[in-house]
């Protein structure tokens, strides 16, 4: 099993909130990510980063922002929710480039 | 066109039977595949890598079609477990971007008893 893990796992929240989706793996990966995933559909690339201090936006646009202070640690918050922001968020690391281990989600309901 | 497709199904296959499906792909620079399953309201996990002379992991085989620029997954003696969401995955890498990995919206597979 992968060690990698998110909290919260299910989050409702109201309009105008700011939230914090944390992420964390225990693998001494550098390569961290964020993707966004609605029912049914594919996953989107929101954001990644390749090490500390490093972080970049991906294919899909997002008015969410991440850091990554620490190797294991890539957190991701939305100053003020919306309700176009319900989705599932996924957060994912590799060690190289092909197989990255994901973490089970952030269910994001936003009312 | 979208970069990965995928017929999403559902396929509703009976239980011991042998379920096929492709994965076609539009970007010709791709250099890495792989299938991910994905369990309803779960997080993907890789299944496998695809090689170009095909592999196969036992009751899963993948292939890779270059000239027709597409991906196939076949399982065998199909098991209610296989029931899930399977995701064609793509990599293009051209040096930027996060590893240029692009995923399908997956096909919707259904075994039954």
């Amino acid at each position: 099993e992968a060690d990698i893990y998110q909290t919260p796992r299910y989050l409702v929240i109201g309009t105008g909130k700011k939230i914090t989706l944390e992420c964390s793996q225990t693998m001494g990966h550098d390569k961290m990510y964020w993707y966004q995933q609605d029912p049914g559909m594919e996953l989107h690339l929101i954001h990644y980063s390749y090490g500390v201090n490093s972080t970049e936006k991906g294919d899909l646009s997002s008015e969410s922002t991440v850091s990554r202070i620490r190797t294991e640690h890539f957190p991701l918050t939305l100053e003020s929710a919306r309700p176009s922001h319900t989705s599932q968020y996924l957060c994912a690391s590799s060690l190289w480039a092909d197989e990255q281990f994901f973490g089970p989600g952030t269910r994001l309901t936003v009312l | 066109r979208k970069e990965v497709e995928q017929d999403p199904g559902p396929f509703n296959v009976p239980e011991g039977a042998t379920v096929a499906f492709n994965c076609t792909y539009s970007n010709s620079a791709s250099q890495s595949f792989f299938w991910y399953r994905q369990d309803c309201r779960k997080e993907p996990k890789l299944l496998m890598s695809v090689y170009s002379s095909g592999n196969e992991d036992g009751r899963f085989t993948a292939q890779l079609n270059r000239a027709s620029q597409y991906i196939s997954l076949l399982i065998r003696d199909s098991k209610l477990s296989d029931s899930a969401t399977y995701l064609c995955v793509v990599r293009a890498y051209s040096g930027g971007g996060a590893d240029g990995l692009t995923f399908g919206k997956g096909t919707h597979l259904i075994i039954q008893p």
